[in-house]
């Protein structure tokens, strides 16, 4: 069974600062994602990662995936308050049913 | 990028009552649509994955029989909480998957609620 671990659960971080989410997950994919979410509201898209290696930056936001270690890193760098919100990676099944396994989820909350 | 339509976005329902909610694919076929339930400040929950044609596929602890699944067309699939209770009172979220793209396409939600 694919479980999907995020750490931490929860960041308070004040403006201007830079800070990590991790993902770990328990076995083989290679595809990760990471969706946003803000209170009472659903998932909103962020970044999709299809192979080792890969790398992708919106704005303050940058996202990686190493394959090998089972592991995605969610940077964010100069927060701001806008920013404030629920992160939650998920991990493609590598078994073809398309389902997305959740993280925990992050909760951010950025101070000014 | 890809819509996908959930209506209604709020409903109120008393105790012993069917509810039904909606998604939609609007600009894509979805080969495949995932239902899954929120509760607060928790993760999403899977409780089915149902294809067109097909029966849904149901993730353990999930009732067939109180969360009915038809996944009609390929652009709508249909959640019925059946004899709905309190405890039933969540956040739904339907997702379809489809159309050549790797992405999961989410419905805006729908918060339950059974008094």
């Amino acid at each position: 069974e694919l479980k999907v671990e995020q750490n931490p659960l929860f960041l308070s971080m004040q403006e201007g600062k830079n800070y990590t989410i991790y993902c770990n997950y328990s076995t083989t994919s290679d595809r990760l994602y990471w969706y946003r979410q803000d209170p009472g509201k659903s998932l909103e898209s962020l970044f999709v990662l299809l192979s080792n290696g890969a790398v992708k930056q919106e704005g303050r936001l940058m996202a990686s995936l190493d394959t090998k270690a089972r592991l995605s890193t969610l940077h964010i760098t100069a927060a701001v308050h806008d920013l404030s919100a629920t992160y939650f990676c998920a991990v493609d099944s590598n078994f073809g049913n398309e389902k997305l396994t959740f993280g925990t989820g992050t909760r951010l909350t950025i101070i000014p | 990028g890809a819509v996908v339509s959930q209506h209604p976005s709020r409903v109120i329902c008393k105790s012993g009552t069917s509810v039904k909610i909606e998604c939609r694919s609007l600009d894509f076929q979805a080969t495949t649509m995932f239902w899954y339930r929120q509760f607060p400040k928790q993760s999403l929950m899977l409780m089915a994955t149902s294809n067109e044609g097909s029966k849904a596929t149901y993730e353990q602890g999930v009732e067939k029989d109180k969360f009915l699944i038809n996944h009609a067309s390929l652009t709508l699939s249909t959640l019925t909480v059946t004899s709905a209770h309190p405890e039933d009172s969540s956040f739904y979220i339907c997702s379809a998957r489809g159309g050549g793209s790797y992405q999961a396409f989410f419905g805006q939600g729908t918060r339950l609620t059974v008094v």
